[in-house]
């Protein structure tokens, strides 16, 4: 049990609606990066916060996308008027180690109808 | 373009012998390399990393060599167990531990 959780652990919805996922990391004031997986395929970074400083963003985070990290501890993730390509496992993660290590959450599943 | 490649889409070997994993990269300027087990519906969970001024690593049965020269890193697991059955997903890294993941590989252990 690495400690990092997410909320929901599912989520459906309706093309067009508005969605927001929760993680919570072990500890605050650290990394935090989100990432996305699809069936098949390796985990997909997001971007990532160093505290409350959203540092970097992939171009797989279209302007539909807004992640934030208020405080520098949990840390939100919204989809905007969601596709159903965005039907996808949404994973959180906190850095560990020295090498890179990442403790990831169980993430959520969003399926878009 | 696909920096880091995980050929096996599967592998299945029998309980007690060794499994290879093996994965390769593009990136000479990545810094470190990772290995996750994933289960069904939970996250990522991690093995082994190894630093790319190391050649090899150990932890328990997991092992992971690097091969830098020609880019590529493997995972042995010794004696495989009926647990270790799951996808295993090899990561690179550099600076800014934002990591590049391979697509993984299915891992089937037979009693």
């Amino acid at each position: 049990d690495t400690g990092v959780s997410q909320d929901p652990r599912h989520k459906i919805t309706k093309r067009g609606q508005n969605v927001t996922f929760r993680c919570d990391p072990i500890s605050e004031h650290n990394r935090l990066y989100w990432y996305r997986q699809t069936l098949g395929q390796g985990p997909e970074f997001l971007t990532y916060f160093q505290n409350e400083a959203q540092l970097e963003k992939s171009r797989l985070l279209s302007d539909r996308f807004s992640a934030e990290r208020p405080k520098g501890s949990f840390s939100t993730l919204e989809i905007q008027r969601t596709e159903q390509g965005d039907s996808a496992m949404y994973l959180c993660a906190q850095l560990a180690g020295g090498n890179g290590e990442q403790f990831f959450g169980p993430g959520t599943r969003l399926t878009v109808l | 373009d696909q920096q880091v490649k995980q050929n096996s889409p599967s592998l299945s070997v029998q309980e007690g012998r060794i499994s290879i994993l093996n994965c390769d990269y593009t990136n000479s300027m990545f810094d470190y390399f990772l290995w996750y087990k994933k289960y069904p519906a939970e996250g990522p969970t991690f093995l082994i990393s190894i630093s790319s001024i190391k050649d090899k690593n150990e932890d328990g049965r997991f092992t992971v060599f690097l091969n830098k020269s020609a880019k590529h890193l493997s995972l042995h697991i010794v004696p495989s167990q009926p647990g270790d059955s799951a996808v295993y997903f090899c990561a690179a890294g550099e600076g800014n531990y934002q990591l590049i993941w391979g697509a993984g590989t299915k891992l089937i252990i037979k009693p």
